[in-house]
């Protein structure tokens, strides 16, 4: 069964500190990886989408990693901000025309 | 925001009424999506479209349906209202859907309650 799941599950870090996010998917054939950021009330917005030969990727302070030998991604948020307050979901879309298959989300909270 | 419009944001309807909830596009794409979006659960496919009159369902479609008369306007109708389908429901568009590594694009969502 296809499956994204995403640890940890709930993440509180003091502003300024780093943060990585960790994600596994068993979706096969695997076409790309997708972080998104959601806020509170709103929809969900993309961060990166990595392809099967991207490793890395980056937007901001926000960096993306992937291995597909191992079907691991990372999301790694360095100097964090108030605002990185959200929950954070990684999405898997397999072979072209399938829907996109999201895992729970890691909710982040970033204190003063 | 891509364009994407969802109405109405949020709705309060009594069990075993029917609802029917909107999403307008106005950059004329051909893959249109509504997801629904539950505690413990990641957002998950309800419907798609992949053009006029042209829908399929996804993971958790019984019942819902769906309608797609024109381009830019993607229907979710609860034929008959249950608590169990008390959520927050999502519509998302693709561009250029033909082509799996393109952006998906996600709606501000509609915060259905059955009472």
């Amino acid at each position: 069964k296809n499956q994204v799941e995403q640890s940890p599950q709930s993440l509180i870090i003091l502003e300024g500190k780093n943060c990585t996010l960790q994600c596994n998917y068993t979706v096969s054939p695997f076409s790309n990886l997708r972080w998104y950021k959601q806020d509170t009330g709103r929809g969900p917005v993309s961060l990166t989408i990595m392809t099967f030969s991207e490793n890395t990727k980056s937007n901001g302070r926000y960096t993306a990693t992937l291995d597909a030998d191992t079907k691991q991604s990372s999301l790694h948020i360095t100097a964090s901000q108030l605002s990185d307050s959200a929950s954070y979901i990684c999405v898997v879309s397999g072979q072209a025309g399938t829907a996109l298959i999201f895992g729970k989300g890691t909710t982040l909270s970033v204190s003063s | 925001d891509a364009g994407i419009t969802q109405s109405p944001r949020h709705k309060v309807t009594e069990t075993g009424t029917p609802v029917t909830l909107r999403c307008h596009q106005t950059e004329n794409h051909r893959y249109m999506y509504w997801y629904r979006q539950d505690p413990g659960h990641g957002l998950r496919l309800i419907h798609y479209s992949y053009g006029v009159k042209d829908t399929d369902k996804g993971e958790v479609s019984d019942g819902y349906s769906v309608s797609r008369s024109k381009t830019e306007d993607f229907l979710l109708t609860l034929e008959s209202a249950t608590s169990s389908q008390t959520s927050v429901y999502f519509c998302a568009i693709r561009r250029d859907g033909e082509r799996e590594n393109t952006e998906a694009f996600f709606g501000q969502g509609t915060r259905l309650t059955v009472v």
